[in-house]
């Protein structure tokens, strides 16, 4: 997993709360994205950061923000969480090889919105 | 929009048989990826073609890229029941970001 953590593991949570997930790596890579994984739509860039406090948007960003205090920590957060967010979100890294970039991802986090 | 869709959606097979997926993607590519995802897990890399290659091997991955057709496949040679999961085709954005197809859901039958 290159030292990805995700929290939590599952969460339900009611419409209109706040949520933050977060990832946590312990190698100190410079790259992190979030992406949900719905089905019949493989993952959807949410956000993604390429330094601390440096974020940009991905895909389907609305509804969701992200900040980077810390290079080992990426947190998102949905400001008021809905039904349309109920998904599972992926941490991921990536890391350079000889031919381009490889991605690793955490274990995924299911959140339920009810 | 989904830069990669995969095809077929979903394979059964039996085991020892070859199982073949497609990807399609839409714009220029620098390379083309593919990931294995095994049910409730992340994804895992498997491997990646670069856009002036043409196959590339791993083990028991094939990998073909077209650009003039902007089409991918992968074939997984004498499957095995360990092989079920789902595949996903990716294509590197800016920020290194990935972005994946749909995925092909594949059952391997003792």
């Amino acid at each position: 997993d290159a030292g990805i953590t995700q929290s939590p593991r599952h969460k339900v949570t009611e419409t209109g709360t706040p949520v933050t997930l977060r990832c946590h790596q312990t190698e100190n890579h410079r790259y992190m994205y979030w992406y949900r994984q719905d089905p019949g739509h493989g993952l959807r860039l949410i956000h993604y950061s390429y330094g601390v406090k440096d974020t940009d948007k991905g895909e389907v960003s609305d509804g969701y923000s992200v900040s980077r205090s810390k290079t080992e920590d990426f947190l998102l957060t949905l400001e008021s969480a809905t039904s349309s967010q109920t998904s599972v979100y992926f941490c991921a890294i990536s890391e350079l090889t000889g031919d381009g970039t490889e991605a690793f991802f955490g274990q995924g986090t299911r959140l339920t919105v009810v | 929009s989904q830069q990669g869709e995969e095809d077929p959606q979903a394979l059964s097979i039996q085991e020892g048989e070859n199982a073949t997926m497609n990807c399609s993607y839409k714009t220029s590519i620098n390379n083309l990826q593919w990931y294995r995802q095994n049910s409730g897990r992340g994804l895992v890399h498997l491997i990646l073609i670069r856009s002036n290659e043409r196959e590339k091997h791993s083990g028991r991955l094939r990998v073909t890229l077209d650009t003039s057709k902007k089409s991918s496949s992968l074939l997984i040679t004498a499957s095995r029941a360990a092989d079920t999961a789902s595949y996903f085709c990716a294509t590197e954005t800016g920020r290194r970001a990935l972005t994946f197809g749909s995925g092909t859901r594949l059952q391997v039958q003792p």
